[in-house]
């Protein structure tokens, strides 16, 4: 078990263009979670799969940001026409049903900088 | 609504012990946990309070007061690795967290 992992670790990208990241949970997490974290706040709900359904959808994921979790497995998150605003750290967080309390874990996270 | 308040920034010295407070206002409540997070990683669970009280884990005790809405982490013997923010977050209603901004603590020797 090597923990929640997420590709690249850094993007750097100009505005409009579309960029995808990729989360892999630890391999017996069935829920998954997208976190956005800018600089001095904390982590901010995006989505949430348990399997492959997407179960819930911030305000904040707005219809450039799409996630997929095909398989129930990865996941990946889109996002298209960058803007500026989108630069941020995108963490991703698996837990597994079955425990008695939902502790998350998190991976490394994937730096975004919009140009 | 959910709404969490915890300080911005505190600092202590190498070896003594410090309480970071977090208040909160949630329309569900499931349990508050604390996570580490050092600059530029991941966060680390830390702890989780669902029942009011004290848990103790070595170095770390959190303490949750439902009908008030706080809860605490405190830190023993502090080691200059300690420093890093200090998060606080809810678990209502769904299996979302909400994340108060962080608490960063400088350890000072």
């Amino acid at each position: 078990d090597t923990g929640v992992s997420q590709d690249p670790r850094h993007k750097i990208t100009k505005r409009g263009q579309n960029v995808t990241f990729r989360c892999d949970p630890i391999s017996e997490h069935n829920r998954l979670y997208w976190y956005r974290q800018t600089l001095g706040q904390g982590p901010e709900f995006l989505t949430y799969f348990q399997n492959e359904a997407q179960l819930e959808k911030s305000r904040l994921l707005s219809d450039r940001f799409s996630a997929e979790r095909p398989k129930g497995s990865f996941s990946t998150l889109e996002i298209q026409r960058t803007e500026q605003g989108d630069s941020a750290m995108y963490l991703c967080a698996s837990s597994r049903t079955g425990a008695s309390y939902n502790e998350q874990f998190f991976g490394p996270g994937t730096r975004l900088t919009v140009l | 609504g959910q709404n969490i308040d915890q300080p911005t920034e505190m600092t202590a010295t190498e070896g003594a012990i410090v309480q970071i407070n977090c208040t909160y206002q949630t329309s569900g409540f499931n349990g508050l946990f604390w996570y580490q997070q050092h600059a530029g990683e991941a966060p680390t669970f830390l702890s989780y309070n669902v029942l009011d009280g004290l848990e103790e884990k070595g170095r770390f005790s959190s303490f949750l007061s439902r009908s008030k809405g706080y809860s605490y982490l405190l830190l023993k013997e502090l080691q200059m690795k300690d420093s890093a923010s200090y998060l606080c977050a809810v678990g209502a209603g769904s299996y979302q967290l909400t994340f108060g901004k962080g608490t960063k603590l400088s350890v000072i020797p």
